[in-house]
């Protein structure tokens, strides 16, 4: 199967920084890349969808602003949240969406944000 | 809108039962996914099975089967003779067409934690 890296896998900020979350497809290639996050208890709610080389679309209530995306190529996207507050602690995984003809999709094992 | 909801936030089982984990959806698209996941206390969402909207054949995979009723909209997974090891938080989901032609935007459910004692 696709291998999907995530970094950090956990990062603990103060709030007020800035926080970079790599997601890389290892073996294939991404046009499509997902973004979802989970906080406490919940379940994976998407934030934002993007294609590579372009502006990401972000899903209703997700701060564009806050939550930069860069999918600058077909294996690397960067999420970075920015002015991180306790309120944007959670766990964000990323979702690659393949080339293939055939419907492929595949999760990162995600990064735990922690904001104090 | 689509929609998926697990009506179970918590079953409690011990180990060699049978469980059922439920799934109902919503969707407006007559092509469509329905997925299975698994997540540990890891975090990492283990992928457990993918159907399409037009393979209504009931699946098994070892202790894991799943049943898919159209006309219910529903997607159930039961786990036969549990184990301690099933113990995990367990999504279902729903892909819906995006960009016209693409699929991959996944809509969850709100989870189901399985416990499994023994």
């Amino acid at each position: 199967g696709a291998v999907v890296s995530q970094h950090p896998s956990w990062v603990i900020c103060k709030s007020g920084t800035s926080v970079k979350i790599e997601c890389r497809s290892l073996d294939f290639q991404a046009t499509t890349m997902f973004w979802y996050r989970q906080f406490p208890k919940q379940s994976l709610m998407l934030m934002a969808t993007s294609n590579e080389g372009s502006k990401a679309t972000y899903e209703q209530g997700v701060e564009k602003d806050k939550f930069l995306i860069n999918h600058a190529s077909l294996t690397l996207s960067t999420l970075t949240v920015t002015s991180a507050h306790p309120e944007d602690s959670s766990f964000y995984i990323c979702s690659p969406l393949g080339t293939l003809a055939s419907y492929e999709q595949y999760f990162g094992p995600g990064t735990r944000l922690t904001v104090t | 809108a689509q929609k998926v909801t697990q009506a179970q936030t918590e079953i409690s089982v011990v180990e060699k039962e049978d469980v059922t984990l439920d799934c109902v959806y919503e969707t407006r698209d007559t092509t469509y996914y329905l997925f299975w996941y698994k997540q540990p206390p890891s975090g990492e969402l283990v992928f457990l099975i993918r159907r399409n909207s037009f393979d209504e054949q009931n699946e098994i995979s070892g202790r894991y089967s799943w049943n898919f009723q159209k006309s219910t909209s529903s997607f159930n997974f039961t786990i036969t003779a549990s184990q301690v090891v099933d113990s995990a938080v367990y999504f279902c989901a729903l892909s819906e067409r995006w960009g016209g032609t693409s699929y991959g935007k996944l809509t969850f459910g709100q989870g189901t934690i399985l416990t499994v004692h023994p």
